[in-house]
């Protein structure tokens, strides 16, 4: 089983729409978990820090589930430029300070 | 102004040559990361080093080597290089208890 697993998409949403996206991940003991956004061949920037049991940052959501080991990621009202790959990412197995980062959901928001 | 800048931007090398890509910060961490990313396979973690004194090898080690110079900078050598490496290279800082990570932009390498 991989440390971090999403499901890779694409999701192809009209503007407007609500699109969520989950993540499992392998490691009970995880105690950092992120959403990053990554551009087409550009790097990955940090999107969501995921605290607690979640947290809200405008149009996005971030939920932590630890009995069920998934995080999820809400936006509302999509906009085209939300378009891009979406990064789940643990801290590893190995140390707490490795990340673990998923192979990430694609999304393309259409006009 | 980056925070995080990587050089050189793009480079294509030939079989069986010594590469070096250089990484430097301006953040003040004193976490620095070496990752390569391959599509369909994300981000693999080549070496990290917590300090200029402390360097551990990652996931996929074999084949690269690093040298931490200073707290600012971290660079990445391909002793041999080799088809295989062919890949996107990021380097990245780490901070707080929670290990968030900002990336550079970037070296596309390509091996011939």
């Amino acid at each position: 089983r991989k440390e971090v697993e999403q499901d890779p998409g694409p999701f192809n949403v009209p503007e407007g729409a609500t699109v969520a996206f989950n993540c499992t991940y392998s490691n009970s003991a995880s105690q950092s978990f992120f959403w990053y956004r990554q551009d087409c061949r550009k790097e990955p920037k940090l999107l969501m820090s995921v605290y607690s049991s979640g947290n809200e940052d405008g149009r996005f959501t971030a939920q932590l589930n630890r009995a069920s080991q998934y995080i999820s990621l809400l936006i509302r009202d999509s906009k085209l430029s939300d378009s891009a790959t979406y990064l789940c990412v643990v801290n590893s197995l190995q140390t707490a300070r490795q990340l673990t980062f998923g192979s990430g959901t694609q999304l393309t928001v259409l006009p | 102004d980056a925070d995080v800048t990587q050089t050189p931007r793009n480079r294509i090398t030939k079989t069986g040559k010594r590469i070096m890509l250089e990484c430097s910060q301006t953040k003040g961490h004193d976490r620095m990361y070496w990752y390569r990313q391959d599509p369909g396979l994300g981000l693999r973690l080549i070496y990290y080093s917590f300090d200029v004194k402390d360097i551990n090898k990652g996931e996929i080690s074999d084949g690269y080597s690093v040298s931490r110079q200073a707290q600012a900078k971290f660079s990445l050598s391909l002793e041999s290089a080799i088809p295989n490496q062919t890949a996107l290279y990021f380097c990245a800082t780490g901070t707080g208890d929670y290990n968030e990570q900002f990336f550079g932009p970037g070296t596309r390498l390509t091996v011939l």
